[in-house]
């Protein structure tokens, strides 16, 4: 069974596309997590969302909507998808909100922008 | 913007040879420090979480020490074999920081050849 799990792997749209990213965990954790790996594959946070409240919202565009239907789901809306949103992204959960717990990571989404 | 610097980049070893490498966070005001291993096409993996000065943590070859009064963490690999071959990454927590809130470094990308 997988823990974190993201769909589509691989999404390819054009430019000014809106699409969504969905991520699912099943390991019962409250807290959820979107990641972007950017082009010299670092990691930065965007969001987080602990019992579908939101709690990080870093300074990414306002083109991107996370969505938090349940505990087990966090969504990524993405409006007027431009060039630069080309990246992977990767969703993550963990216990709780605290920073002492590990994060587990999906799969990761493969977002082309063309 | 937290700085947290991992070194080296890179890392060629053989199989069997043991090796180590560095994250360096700020000295001052520290939480927790995480380390992840992630192999290429797959996604993140925790290693450890590391929360008290003079921490260490070990699983099977790997381990990692903590020095918060200095602000670095070594991860060590004893024995290393293909298998170890990844991306290993720590993230630093400083205090007071937004729960779950991890700042990244760039990794150490470790090759280990047969």
């Amino acid at each position: 069974d997988t823990a974190v799990s993201q769909t589509p792997k691989y999404l390819v749209t054009q430019m000014g596309n809106d699409k969504s990213i969905k991520c699912e965990q099943n390991l019962g954790h409250d807290t959820m997590y979107w990641y972007k790996q950017d082009s010299k594959k670092f990691l930065k946070i965007m969001f987080s969302y602990n019992n579908k409240e939101l709690i990080i919202n870093e300074t990414v565009p306002n083109r991107f909507s996370p969505k938090s239907p349940d505990k087990a789901h966090l969504n990524l809306h993405i409006n007027s998808l431009e060039l630069g949103d080309s990246a992977v992204y990767f969703c993550a959960s963990s216990l709780s909100g605290s920073s002492y717990n590990e994060q587990f990571f999906g799969p990761g989404t493969r977002l082309t922008v063309l | 913007i937290l700085n947290v610097e991992q070194s080296p980049q890179s890392l060629h070893v053989q199989e069997g040879d043991s090796t180590n490498f560095t994250c360096s966070f700020p000295s001052s005001n520290f939480y927790a420090l995480h380390w992840y291993r992630w192999e290429t096409a797959k996604s993140p993996e925790a290693l450890f979480v590391m929360t008290l000065n003079g921490d260490e943590k070990k699983k099977g070859r790997i381990s990692a020490t903590l020095n918060t009064k200095e602000g670095y963490s070594y991860l060590y690999i004893k024995g290393s074999q293909p298998e170890d071959s990844a991306t290993y990454l720590c993230a630093f927590v400083p205090g007071g920081s937004t729960l779950g809130r991890l700042y990244f470094g760039r990794g150490t990308q470790l090759t280990v050849w047969p």
